[in-house]
């Protein structure tokens, strides 16, 4: 099973909601990732995780907390958004920190912040 | 991680081979060449990578030349659903993040 599975694959959320965006994989990896997309970009990385451990924050805004309960999920908690972080949110994960794994990514969830 | 540069788009017609270049002047010995591609509305899909020799597997073949300063990666028989951006990377082995420039824009037409 090499499927990278993200809920949900649509939100529509008020500035003042606070939503949770959910991935899940059962690969065995051990790093996985949030990358933003906006319309027309290419994806840009928000945070990575390698074993369970917040290793990379890319400067972003704290109303993104991600969080990772165990080794297959990952979560993005969003609070206090704005209409420009309306974009496209792309988990992956990842073999072992090292050697030379790809990376697998999910659909991803289309928010859009009213 | 190096940078890469690639033509902002490209047009293959239906069963010829898609050839995508890729510039990466600045690449460094233990840095290799990635590339992955995005279907419309999709999360982006590895297709393959290399650090020399050339390499083929199911769905491409990467071409890299002697210098490493460039590479081609070949579609041998584009489809339509090989319609999608189409992204290089250059990065170190084993280094965890993917870093995307702006890809090609490949359009398959009958």
């Amino acid at each position: 099973d090499t499927e990278v599975t993200q809920t949900p694959k649509h939100l529509v959320m008020g500035m003042t909601n606070k939503k949770s965006l959910k991935c899940e994989q059962h690969m065995g990896h051990r790093a996985m990732y949030w990358y933003k997309q906006k319309a027309k970009k290419p994806p840009e990385l928000m945070f990575v995780y390698s074993y369970e451990k917040l290793s990379i924050n890319e400067s972003v805004p704290s109303r993104f907390s991600p969080e990772c309960p165990n080794s297959s999920l990952l979560n993005l908690h969003l609070h206090a958004l704005q209409p420009e972080d309306s974009a496209l949110y792309l988990c992956a994960s990842r073999g072992l920190p090292t050697g030379d794994y790809e990376q697998y990514f999910g659909p991803g969830t289309r928010l859009t912040v009213t | 991680d190096a940078k890469t540069t690639q033509p902002p788009s490209m047009d293959c017609a239906e069963g010829r081979a898609a050839n995508l270049p890729c510039n990466h002047s600045t690449i460094s010995g233990n840095e290799y060449v990635y590339w992955y591609r995005q279907i419309h509305s999709q999360g982006p899909q590895y297709i393959i990578h290399g650090l020399k020799n050339n390499e083929t597997n199911e769905m491409a073949s990467l071409i890299i030349t002697e210098d490493r300063k460039s590479s081609t990666l070949i579609l041998p028989h584009a489809t339509l659903r090989d319609t999608a951006v189409y992204y290089c990377i250059v990065r170190v082995g084993g280094y965890s993040t993917l870093t995307f420039g702006k890809g090609t824009m490949l359009l398959v037409s009958p």
